[in-house]
């Protein structure tokens, strides 16, 4: 079935360091793909997004690049700030099902001064 | 103010109590969606609800029940609740034909 698998946190990295955080989906289908950040204590809002392979999106200095032929989603920033701390959740669109997202299980982001 | 509320935001209960969370949207969307967030399982559906006399079984639906009341609410209830439904709740909504969804704010349940 749809699934996505993203890697494990917790991740912990210092102030203006590099983050990949990395995403793979079942290949049903061409999904929309999404992330998704979790702030402390709120609900969830959408990050970024891509409809179609090689489409990148891109928001707030974070980039993903949908790669049909690694099925891959990764997220990417450059420079990380303290304020980006968050769970970071990567979902799918489910095939045939409407609306319906599948989300990978969260992978938490701490930043360090 | 918030587009997605949620009502209440948090709420302890114990075992064999009846449940119900509120979610109120003012977006004009048409489609809801009940989700539970457990440490380490990510978000996983419950109930979704794509127009007023639409209720559909997500992932999860065992020991929950929704009404969708008019466009604007979704309702979840726990019949007779039990402590592994200790969770964090959420809300979402959406439009038909866009993918993005839209959360509440969560309510945390325990019950005891």
């Amino acid at each position: 079935g749809d699934s996505v698998t993203q890697m494990e946190g917790p991740v912990t990295l210092s102030e203006e360091a590099f983050l990949t955080i990395n995403c793979t989906y079942t290949a049903t289908g061409y999904p929309s793909l999404f992330w998704y950040v979790q702030y402390p204590g709120e609900g969830l809002q959408l990050l970024l997004k891509a409809t179609k392979a090689d489409d990148k999106g891109s928001n707030k200095g974070f980039e993903a690049t949908y790669r049909k032929e690694t099925t891959s989603f990764h997220l990417e920033k450059g420079s990380v700030q303290v304020s980006d701390s968050a769970v970071y959740f990567c979902a799918r669109r489910i095939t045939g099902g409407g609306n319906k997202l599948t989300f990978g299980t969260g992978t938490q982001l701490k930043v360090e001064l | 103010d918030a587009d997605v509320t949620q009502t209440p935001r948090n709420r302890i209960t114990k075992t064999g109590k009846r449940i119900m969370l509120e979610c109120s949207q003012t977006k004009g969307h048409d489609r809801m969606y009940w989700y539970r967030q457990d440490p380490g399982l990510g978000l996983r559906l419950i109930y979704y609800s794509f127009d007023v006399k639409d209720i559909n079984k997500g992932e999860i639906s065992d020991g929950y029940s929704v009404s969708r009341q008019a466009q604007a609410k979704f309702s979840l209830s726990l019949e007779s609740a039990i402590p592994n439904q200790t969770a964090l709740y959420f809300c979402a909504t959406s439009n038909t034909g866009d993918n993005e969804q839209f959360f509440g704010p969560g309510t945390r349940l325990t019950v005891l």
